[in-house]
């Protein structure tokens, strides 16, 4: 059945390592989303993505980076430059990136957490 | 610069009754509202949405107000049940080209008492 799914649920990184989260989705929807979720705030805008090839900073991007080599795939990498990487980090899609109103299906989301 | 706010962080409400949640918006040209409920330690489902042009959407048990002038939304799930526990979050919808993202408020966290 569809879905997007995120890997790995837990995620456990030395301080001053890169790691990239991995994000896919088959219901061949057009745009991908990453989000960060820290306690007692909403979910923040990270990277996002309307098209293959293509993809916009969010309201965070600084210490993250992403790319969309396929229309099912979205891998977002966190970087040493991010200064507070420990987070839940949430992956999601929606049928069509431009134009007309879309709602965003979520995966399970990622805990990372940087010793 | 939040421009969009759910002031409550929680809300305790007995099974069976009324369930009120709210959100304010500062965002005049947000063209789509949104509700999504969280369960921990997993991604948000979406629940239901309300276009700016209405002030009214229904879906069994919830019901989505929206007050333009106030720029206010409410969400009333009635009657409540236990499995509706959950931490929700009001969301709002910009419309633009290389521009179109969803702007989520902080959550309340509902406990329904049974």
């Amino acid at each position: 059945d569809g879905g997007i799914t995120q890997s790995p649920k837990y995620l456990f990184r030395k301080e001053g390592q890169n790691v990239t989260l991995s994000c896919e989705q088959n219901l061949n929807h057009d745009a991908m989303y990453w989000y960060r979720q820290d306690p007692g705030q909403g979910l923040r805008l990270i990277y996002y993505s309307q098209i293959v090839n293509d993809f916009q900073k969010g309201d965070i991007a600084e210490g993250y980076s992403v790319s969309r080599e396929k229309k099912e795939s979205f891998p977002l990498t966190v970087t040493s430059a991010q200064k507070n990487p420990t987070a839940f980090y949430l992956c999601a899609s929606s049928p069509q990136g431009f134009g007309s109103y879309n709602e965003q299906f979520f995966g399970p989301g990622t805990r990372l957490t940087v010793l | 610069d939040q421009q969009v706010k759910q002031n409550s962080p929680s809300l305790s409400v007995q099974e069976g009754r009324i369930s009120i949640l709210n959100c304010d918006y500062t965002n005049s040209m947000f063209d789509y509202f949104l509700w999504y409920k969280k369960y921990p330690a997993e991604g948000p489902t979406f629940l239901i949405s309300i276009s700016s042009i209405k002030d009214k959407n229904e879906d069994g048990r919830f019901t989505v107000f929206l007050n333009k002038s106030a720029k206010h939304l409410s969400l009333h799930i009635v009657p409540s049940q236990p499995g509706d526990s959950a931490v929700y979050f009001c969301a709002a919808h910009t419309f633009g080209f290389g521009n179109e993202k969803l702007t989520f408020g902080t959550g309340t966290r509902l406990t329904i008492i049974p």
